[in-house]
């Protein structure tokens, strides 16, 4: 079974600053989707960024990026200029090529610090 | 409305009552889900629906009962529930393909419903 493991349950950087926040997941699969979700505090989630296992280039989505490191079954979310609305649990989640089932990680809770 | 509305948004109930959760989307999507959430653990995966027809059971207990009457709405009902039971419901909608194709559609997630089993 597919697991994904977010080993940082909290993070906290200074406004205006870059963070990165840690996913690596385990799959014997080699087609898959990687995906960052944000649930801001007593809101809906929202998918930030999503990455094909088959593209080797990393995706950007405007102050959001990812580090895919296929081989090292490695995920991690850089966000620059971070604002005070990034505030959020974080999620990390993987699915299979042909399954809708989605598995997530335990999540980030980030604290922008003013 | 739009995007995934679940209702209600709070609920408190006693270990005998008879309750039920709804989500409706209004994506036009044809998959809907339901989802735990609880804290410090991964969501986890409870019911899938495509095209209406019930995909995934996640090793759910019986006391936690799904009903997708069409593609738009989906329920959850619940009964003789446990305090441990207590937790974020999360519904979701996504549009898929046939089994068995990629399918790398995100999916959309509603406000949840706070359930709280006295």
């Amino acid at each position: 079974a597919q697991t994904v493991t977010q080993s940082q349950p909290e993070m906290s950087v200074q406004e205006a600053e870059t963070v990165t926040l840690s996913c690596t997941y385990d799959t014997s699969e080699s087609d898959y989707y990687l995906f960052w979700y944000k649930q801001p505090p007593s809101r809906q989630m929202i998918l930030v960024i999503r990455q094909e296992a088959y593209k080797q280039q990393n995706a950007t989505e405007n102050r959001f990026s990812v580090n895919f490191q296929k081989a090292a079954k490695s995920f991690s979310l850089k966000i620059s200029d971070s604002q005070l609305g990034d505030a959020a649990m974080y999620f990390c989640a993987y699915k299979d090529f042909g399954n809708e089932k989605l598995t997530f990680g335990t999540g980030t809770r980030l604290t922008i610090i003013p | 409305e739009t995007g995934v509305t679940q209702t209600p948004r709070h609920l408190v109930m006693g270990m005998t009552n008879k309750k039920s959760l709804k989500c409706e989307q209004h994506l036009g999507h044809n998959a809907m889900y339901w989802y735990k959430q609880s804290a410090k653990k991964p969501l986890e995966l409870m019911f899938v629906y495509n095209f209406k027809e019930q995909t995934e059971n996640n090793s759910v207990p019986s006391r936690f009962s799904p009903e997708c009457p069409n593609s738009s709405h989906l329920f959850l009902h619940l009964h003789t529930l446990q305090p441990e039971d207590s937790a974020l419901y999360l519904c979701a909608s996504s549009q898929e393909g046939l089994a068995g194709l990629s399918s790398y559609n995100e999916q959309f997630f509603g406000p949840g419903t706070r359930l709280t089993v006295l």
